[in-house]
């Protein structure tokens, strides 16, 4: 089955700086590839995703950018702002059987 | 615009006894997850059904079951509940792939937090 791995496990930045978190993934099948934000007591929310045919996607301070070849992908969040702060998870998906690979997990701290 | 609602928020049982959480869409997605999160961890997935068709992860264990009576609903059944399976427990919920094989979105609910005492 898939192994995604997510790193680094926490991360304090400092308002206005930018955060990157990455992820690796071990099937190359894999062609899904979406990021959620859960801040504390509540579920998962889709933030961006990005499918197999594409290399890089932007939403406004959010990007995600992803290497085929290499099985990594990574969410890039600039002019980080304090609301930003929540637990960021990765997640790889085939398609097939719907299932969705969750990477650990990275804390993110934005230190005002 | 509540789209995966699950209830209740918060759900305290004893060891034991037996407890049912339950969730329900808006979104007429077919396909439906029940994931467990444990402090600190991510989503563990418990099972899915693909419309009324059920499946369950190889490690999933006996004690927890779940029924989807209806495209809307599915809950899930603890039916003896310990102290290991007090965590987050979350409902997804998505459409099928599409015509190329692409997966959709998955949409998650706010969660229920279950306590075992």
């Amino acid at each position: 089955g898939e192994n995604v791995e997510q790193h680094p496990s926490t991360l304090s930045v400092q308002e206005g700086d930018s955060a990157v978190i990455k992820c690796t993934y071990s099937d190359s099948a894999s062609n899904y590839f979406p990021w959620y934000k859960q801040e504390l007591g509540k579920g998962p929310q889709l933030i961006i995703d990005i499918r197999s045919n594409v290399g890089e996607k932007k939403d406004q301070r959010i990007a995600v950018t992803l290497n085929k070849t290499a099985k990594h992908f990574s969410l890039h969040i600039t002019e980080t702002q304090p609301e930003d702060s929540a637990v960021y998870f990765c997640a790889a998906t085939r398609g097939t059987g719907n299932q969705f690979y969750f990477g650990t997990g990275t804390s993110l701290t934005v230190i005002p | 615009d509540a789209m995966v609602i699950q209830n209740p928020r918060y759900q305290v049982t004893q060891f034991g006894k037996p407890v049912t959480l339950s969730c329900s869409q808006t979104l007429n997605h077919n396909v439906m997850y029940w994931y467990q999160q444990k402090s600190s961890q991510a989503p563990k997935l418990l099972f899915h059904y693909y419309d009324k068709d059920f499946n369950n992860e190889a490690d999933t264990p006996d004690n927890f079951q779940s029924r989807r009576p209806n495209t809307s609903f599915c809950f899930l059944d603890i039916r003896s509940p310990g102290l290991g399976d007090a965590a987050m427990y979350l409902c997804a919920t998505s459409r099928d792939v599409d015509r190329a094989g692409e997966p959709y979105e998955q949409y998650f609910g706010p969660g229920t937090r279950l306590t075992v005492t």
